[in-house]
């Protein structure tokens, strides 16, 4: 079974500084994803940025870094320069790896509105 | 040239009402997902679907009714609504073995 946690309801950031956003999580298998996507008021999910358990190094999209320790079994997510357009709800998820039959079973956690102050 | 999109955007219906939502990926991912956003935001799965072969069902409610015509469309029948049903559906898709997701944009469902 897998478990996503994330701690923080909602955030405040000041416009252009960077902020963390917190995600544990929980898993039995062997190899696994973990996700960010956000959520704009609009309701549309974006993803955001992957990383595979087994990656060396932490994954970085433009603006977003995952923050990823294995050993703590975090993947926090880390956004530099914050800009108004980054308010929304961020969502953290997992799914097993590998050959799966086709499929990956995502969970996802309860997410943490964020919002970026001028 | 939208890659995944949902028939309506918004539903409105009474209790007891039968109900369908569409579908349809232009991305060619053999695997497709319902899930369903609760009015706290919490995102869980309910169905998956590979190669048009239920493959994900996470204990929903028999009146909940996936179908796969093709690998293309899923599409999400809802029978005897009930209040508990108001949500916003999500429609995704994947390709084989790749973790990412795209998201439809949902359908917000409200029954009355």
């Amino acid at each position: 079974a897998q478990k996503i946690t994330q701690t923080q309801p909602g955030m405040f950031v000041q416009e252009k500084e960077a902020v963390t956003l917190d995600c544990t999580y929980d898993t039995s298998d062997p190899s696994y994803g973990l996700f960010w996507y956000k959520q704009p008021s609009s309701g549309e999910m974006i993803f955001l940025i992957y990383q595979g358990s087994y990656d060396q190094q932490n994954a970085t999209e433009g603006r977003y870094s995952l923050n990823f320790q294995k050993a703590r079994k975090s993947a926090n997510l880390v956004i530099s320069a914050s800009q108004l357009g980054d308010s929304a709800m961020y969502f953290c998820a997992m799914s097993p790896s590998g050959n799966s039959g086709g499929y990956q079973k995502v969970t996802f956690g309860t997410g943490t509105k964020l919002q970026v102050i001028p | 040239d939208t890659a995944v999109s949902q028939t309506p955007k918004y539903l409105v219906t009474q209790m007891g009402n039968d109900k369908s939502i569409k579908c349809e990926q232009n991305l060619g991912h053999d695997t497709m997902y319902w899930y369903k956003q609760d009015s706290k935001k919490f995102l869980k799965i309910m169905f998956s679907y590979n190669n048009k072969e239920l493959i994900i069902n996470e204990t929903v409610p028999n009146r909940f009714s996936p179908k796969s015509p093709d690998k293309a469309h899923l599409n999400l029948h809802i029978n005897s609504l009930e209040l508990g049903d108001s949500a916003v559906y999500f429609c995704a898709s994947s390709p084989l073995n790749y973790n990412e997701q795209f998201f439809g944009p949902g359908t917000r469902l409200t029954v009355l």
